[in-house]
């Protein structure tokens, strides 16, 4: 089945520099979609990249998505302890249901300030 | 943006006991929601797809008949763990997409504990 692995699993960032989480899947998507999901929380929507080679800023957010759409990126940019959380990317194949997801491993972010 | 609640946001059952945990759509009609389950400091692993008015559609490993889903109306959904064991307890959350919208809507989730 389909799979969609992120690394790295954990990012300690000094708070101020910038960072980067990968995700591949291992099928083409439709689309890859992230998510912030902070300690105790529930996970939520950052974005949805759609087109091949898409890229998406929000703030200093900056969400790319390959060529191939099999993988995707997230950077950011001057961390702060506010970005403190897991990032999720999660891909949806082409021609799934609804709103069917299949979430990467995630990438949790602790910040030092 | 949508609202989808989810309730209860934690419960303790014994045993062999069952425990229902429900999920809305406060604000939109879901003809999908999904259900998911996560380990502490893992990823969320989609359990099952509830269809409203048709059965839930499973993940491969996933067993229907401990996992029981009923999406009786197009803004609730429940998930019923039967005859609950320790190694159950975990972290259920649910989430549903509005039509015509991108993003998919998390309940704030249900920390189950079997004791």
């Amino acid at each position: 089945g389909q799979q969609v692995m992120q690394i790295p699993q954990y990012q300690h960032v000094q708070e101020g520099e910038d960072f980067t989480t990968y995700c591949n899947s291992s099928t083409t998507l439709s689309n890859i979609q992230w998510y912030k999901q902070r300690p105790g929380g529930h996970p939520v929507f950052l974005i949805q990249l759609v087109k091949s080679g898409e890229v998406k800023k929000q703030k200093r957010l900056t969400f790319q998505f390959g060529e191939a759409k099999k993988n995707s990126s997230l950077h950011i940019t001057a961390t702060q302890t506010t970005d403190v959380g897991t990032y999720f990317c999660a891909g949806q194949l082409i021609g799934a249901a609804g709103n069917k997801l299949t979430f990467g491993g995630g990438t949790r972010v602790l910040v030092k300030p | 943006g949508a609202v989808v609640s989810q309730h209860p946001s934690w419960v303790i059952c014994k045993s062999g006991t069952s425990v229902k945990i429900e999920c809305r759509s406060l604000d939109f009609q879901a003809t999908t929601m999904f259900w998911y389950r996560q380990f502490p400091k893992q990823s969320l692993m989609l359990m099952a797809t509830s269809n409203e008015g048709s059965k839930a559609t499973y993940e491969q490993g996933v067993e229907k008949d401990k996992f029981l889903i009923n999406h009786a109306s197009l803004t609730l959904s429940t998930l019923t763990v039967t005859s609950a064991h320790p190694e159950d307890s975990s972290f259920y959350i649910c989430s549903a997409t509005p039509d015509r919208v991108t993003e998919a809507f998390f309940g704030q989730g249900t920390r189950l504990t079997v004791v």
